[in-house]
């Protein structure tokens, strides 16, 4: 069965330093890979997807994931995080078919001043 | 194009009540998702639709919930008799088909007293 694990229940970061929020996935098939930023009392928002091609892709806010089929992983990077980055971040794997599409169970980022 | 549209944003009910959250996908969106999120969770698949038909409840309760999709209008899901674990964020997804990418809304928030 589909599954996606995110290892980090929270993670702390100071503003203008990097960071990497870790996603590992099960998947039976080629999967599409997603990650979601909600903000409190919010919707998800699509942050950027991986669905073939380039193993880097770019998303919205200047967030990057690549996906590492030989270690099952899609881990999302910034460069350097702004205060108005922190949120909850979720990763997703899913079909073309938009069947057996899976949540991970988040990973809360916190920003330091 | 507007997106997903869901309503109410707040619903307040008793026990024993019925709860209807009402979802509209984006234009030429033709899937329909219903995910719940308990506080402080992550998000629980629900149920998957098409137009009149249901692609896949696993993630429903065989209790007192129930969805549909009819061929027009939006979709609904119905809470039947709730109870204070019924409190929760709901939210919806469509896609269009075969693309596998889920767009969210705002999503409801019922509580139960």
């Amino acid at each position: 069965a589909q599954s996606v694990t995110q290892p980090d229940i929270h993670i702390t970061v100071s503003e203008g330093a990097s960071l990497e929020l870790r996603c590992n996935y099960s998947y039976g098939a080629t999967p599409y890979l997603f990650w979601y930023v909600q903000s409190p009392g919010q919707g998800l928002q699509l942050l950027l997807k991986y669905f073939s091609g380039d193993t880097l892709v770019q998303g919205i806010k200047g967030f990057e994931a690549e996906f590492k089929r030989s270690q099952s992983s899609f881990n999302l990077r910034k460069p350097s995080v702004h205060w108005s980055d922190a949120a909850e971040y979720f990763c997703a794997v899913g079909g073309m078919d938009g069947q057996n599409f899976v949540f991970g169970p988040g990973t809360r980022l916190s920003v330091l001043p | 194009n507007a997106g997903v549209m869901q309503n109410p944003r707040h619903l307040v009910r008793r026990r024993g009540q019925e709860a209807r959250l009402r979802c509209s996908p984006m234009k030429g969106h033709s899937h329909v998702y219903w995910y719940r999120q308990l506080p402080e969770e992550g998000l629980k698949f629900m149920v998957y639709l098409q137009k009149e038909n249901i692609i896949d409840e696993s993630g429903m309760p065989k209790e007192r919930f129930s969805a549909e999709f009819p061929k027009e209008g939006p979709s609904i899901l119905r809470i039947q008799q709730v109870v204070r674990g019924d409190s929760a964020a709901y939210f919806c997804a469509s896609s269009p088909p075969a693309r596998g990418e889920l767009f969210f809304g705002e999503g409801s928030r019922l509580t139960v007293l």
